[in-house]
């Protein structure tokens, strides 16, 4: 199993433009999520899913959508990207985080808009 | 919602000390606090977890240790080595009440060994 896999790993972006950090999962797990790490704010829930079709939001929403069509895949876009959302950003996933099986996390993706 | 602090930020240890690094919560429904670790350059991974119902876990050199009462757990690594160089992080979870699927991250500390 490849695990959690992240893209792109470096991105640079201008104010105002918009892309998509792709995430994928191959261990059939229901849970999915996206965090953003700053230095010294921890990790921080942005939006998440337990299964295909269902998001809700964490602590941090704001000017993130997510999509869940399908188990593997969980998208996150930036429509509009602000200099605030310079971060790296980690997707995790877990079997079910209900049972609290421990979240598996991509190699992250370092994101700077200018 | 819940809010996890942690302490300290950095903490520098030598050699074969032991570190210990301490969070508390502000949930008291909060029931699941597991830890985990993020060398440099690299993606977070679980060391250890504790649920409300069990006051201390232990791991070869790693143990949690919970007190429910006052809320807060802690986090003792033994006879430190080189590679336990590294970001920890806490984190808490209310696992009684279903549906609710956020962990709640505390802000980390780096972890220095000191050869």
């Amino acid at each position: 199993n490849a695990g959690v896999t992240q893209t792109p790993k470096f991105q640079v972006l201008k104010t105002g433009q918009s892309m998509t950090l792709q995430c994928a999962q191959d261990m059939n797990h229901e849970y999915m999520s996206w965090y953003r790490q700053d230095p010294g704010m921890g990790l921080r829930l942005i939006h998440y899913s337990v299964g295909a079709g269902i998001t809700d939001q964490g602590e941090v929403p704001n000017g993130y959508n997510v999509s869940r069509s399908t188990t593997e895949d969980f998208p996150l876009r930036l429509l509009s990207a602000a200099p605030s959302q310079t971060s790296v950003y980690f997707c995790a996933s877990s079997y079910s985080i209900q049972l609290n099986e421990k979240l598996f996390f991509g190699s992250g993706t370092q994101l700077s808009v200018l | 919602g819940e809010n996890v602090e942690q302490h300290p930020s950095t903490l520098s240890v030598q050699e074969g000390d032991s570190a210990v690094i301490k969070c508390t919560y502000s949930d008291s429904a909060s029931n699941y606090f597991p830890w985990y670790k993020q060398e440099l350059g690299k993606r977070p991974q679980l060391i250890i977890d504790i649920r409300s119902n069990v006051g201390e876990k232990k791991d070869q050199r790693i143990a949690v240790t919970l007190n429910k009462t006052a809320k807060h757990f802690s986090l003792h690594i033994t006879e430190t080595q080189p590679e336990d160089s590294a970001v920890y992080f806490c984190a808490s979870r209310d696992i009684s009440n279903f549906g609710n699927e956020k962990l709640t991250f505390g802000t980390g500390t780096r972890l220095t060994i000191i050869p």
